[in-house]
């Protein structure tokens, strides 16, 4: 793995609630991303981040924030978290917006 | 989003070669790339080729590219037990906001 973790690995929450995923790269990439991965739709973007406190939408952002405040840290928030939101959670870096993407280990998140 | 398309399982027997297949819809990508997803274990880049390629092998990976027919394989010869996974063929398109497309992904069950 690049340099690249993700907190928690594994989370269930309540309906309602809010919640915060964490990605932390040690690569000093300039890009990050946040997909989500979920049976018969491969991997979809949600946001995604060109710089410290620079971000942009991806496809399926809505009920989604995030948050670049180092560039190391780029944290995805689920506001209030909704049954539609259970699904595994990658991290991305990659050096430039063209490049290779390099993954996390993802996060399982459950929301009942 | 665009349409990258991949059956859904693949099933052979330990020390044949596997095959697994990947159409996309998007004649003006960039790079087409292979990932692997280890069951728990997030996406490790296998492999990419360029879009004015139309082979490229590594190893015991040999990747294809038909640009007319929009279609692109990955050939894992004389295949290993370790080698089960699920596959993702990746389509990386500009460099907008959605640059990088996934397909459903292939499980890949070799048998002993």
């Amino acid at each position: 793995d690049a340099g690249i973790t993700q907190s928690p690995r594994h989370k269930v929450t309540e309906t309602g609630t809010p919640v915060t995923l964490r990605c932390h790269q040690t690569e000093n990439h300039r890009y990050m991303y946040w997909y989500r991965q979920d049976p018969g739709h491969g991997l979809r973007l949600i946001h995604y981040s060109y710089g410290v406190k620079d971000t942009d939408k991806g496809e399926v952002s809505d009920g989604y924030s995030v948050s670049r405040s180092k560039t190391e840290d780029f944290l995805l928030t689920l506001e209030s978290a909704t049954s539609s939101q259970t699904s595994v959670y990658f991290c991305a870096i990659s050096e430039y917006r063209e490049e290779t993407q390099y993954f996390g280990p993802g996060t399982r998140l459950l929301v009942l | 989003g665009e349409d990258v398309e991949q059956s859904l399982f693949l099933s052979v027997r330990e020390g044949d070669s596997s095959v697994i297949n990947c159409t996309y819809t998007d004649s003006s990508s960039t790079y087409l790339y292979w990932y692997k997803q280890e069951p728990g274990a997030g996406l490790q880049l296998l492999t990419y080729i360029f879009s004015n390629m139309d082979m490229k092998q590594d190893q015991r990976l040999t990747v294809l590219l038909n640009k007319k027919d929009k279609h692109l394989s990955l050939r894992i010869a004389d295949t290993q037990t370790g080698d089960s996974a699920i596959y993702f063929c990746a389509e990386s398109i500009g460099t907008g906001a959605n640059n990088l497309f996934f397909g459903t992904g292939t499980r890949l069950t070799v048998i002993p």
